[in-house]
């Protein structure tokens, strides 16, 4: 069974600074996806950057971006130059198509600290 | 982007009463919705997953006879929660995607907060 484990429950960062959010998964499929999705305190789910794992390319949307580490089944988030809007939950998930639904790490509280 | 709705955004209502949510995929049609219940400063755990036209599909230990899924259109999925107790107040999320399958983006429903009082 595909499971996904963000092991780090909560972080901070300085604003402006960088970090870096955790999160391992797994599978025995070869052809899936990854996501990150932002959870703010209205609760409303954002996409926030995704993958394909046939991809070797790190994705990166604006000042997020992916290190996407296939063999070692890691896909960490970095956000940089971080600010305020940015707290919130951030949950690791993970799409595989026998599954046919995003399975959820349990999430990491991220605190900008101005 | 796609947009979901859901209505209502809360709802409180007395044990035993049942309770309708509503998951609307506005600007396109969604083929499959997904269910989820969020408890506080938890992650989302699925509920069960609708095809338009077809019965859902539960994930184990989600009672069915209780919440009751209906997708009778493309547009429109309902979670009825019947004879509601206080251990079933939650955050209920509902999940929208275009394709039977594949990747297809899902896109999410700004929730419902239930109180069963």
């Amino acid at each position: 069974a595909q499971t996904v484990t963000q092991s780090q429950p909560e972080m901070s960062v300085q604003e402006a600074e960088t970090v870096t959010l955790s999160c391992t998964y797994d599978t025995s499929e070869s052809d899936y996806y990854l996501f990150w999705y932002k959870q703010p305190p209205s609760r409303q789910m954002i996409l926030v950057i995704r993958q394909e794992a046939y991809k070797q390319q790190n994705a990166t949307e604006n000042r997020f971006s992916v290190n996407f580490q296939k063999a070692a089944k890691s896909f960490s988030l970095k956000i940089s130059d971080s600010q305020l809007g940015d707290a919130a939950m951030y949950f690791c998930a993970h799409y595989g198509g026998s599954q046919g639904n995003l399975i959820f790490g349990k999430g990491t509280k991220l605190s900008v600290k101005p | 982007g796609a947009v979901v709705s859901q209505h209502p955004s809360w709802v409180i209502c007395k044990s035993g009463t049942s309770v309708k949510i509503e998951c609307r995929s506005l600007d396109f049609q969604a083929t499959t919705m997904f269910w989820y219940r969020q408890f506080p400063k938890q992650s989302l755990m699925l509920m069960a997953t609708s095809n338009e036209g077809s019965k859902a599909t539960y994930e184990q230990g989600v009672e069915k006879d209780k919440f009751l899924i209906n997708h009778a259109s493309l547009t429109l999925s309902t979670l009825t929660v019947t004879s509601a107790h206080p251990e079933d107040s939650s955050f209920y999320i509902c999940s929208a995607r275009a394709g039977l399958t594949g990747v297809g983006e899902q896109y999410f429903g700004p929730g419902t907060r239930l109180t069963v009082t």
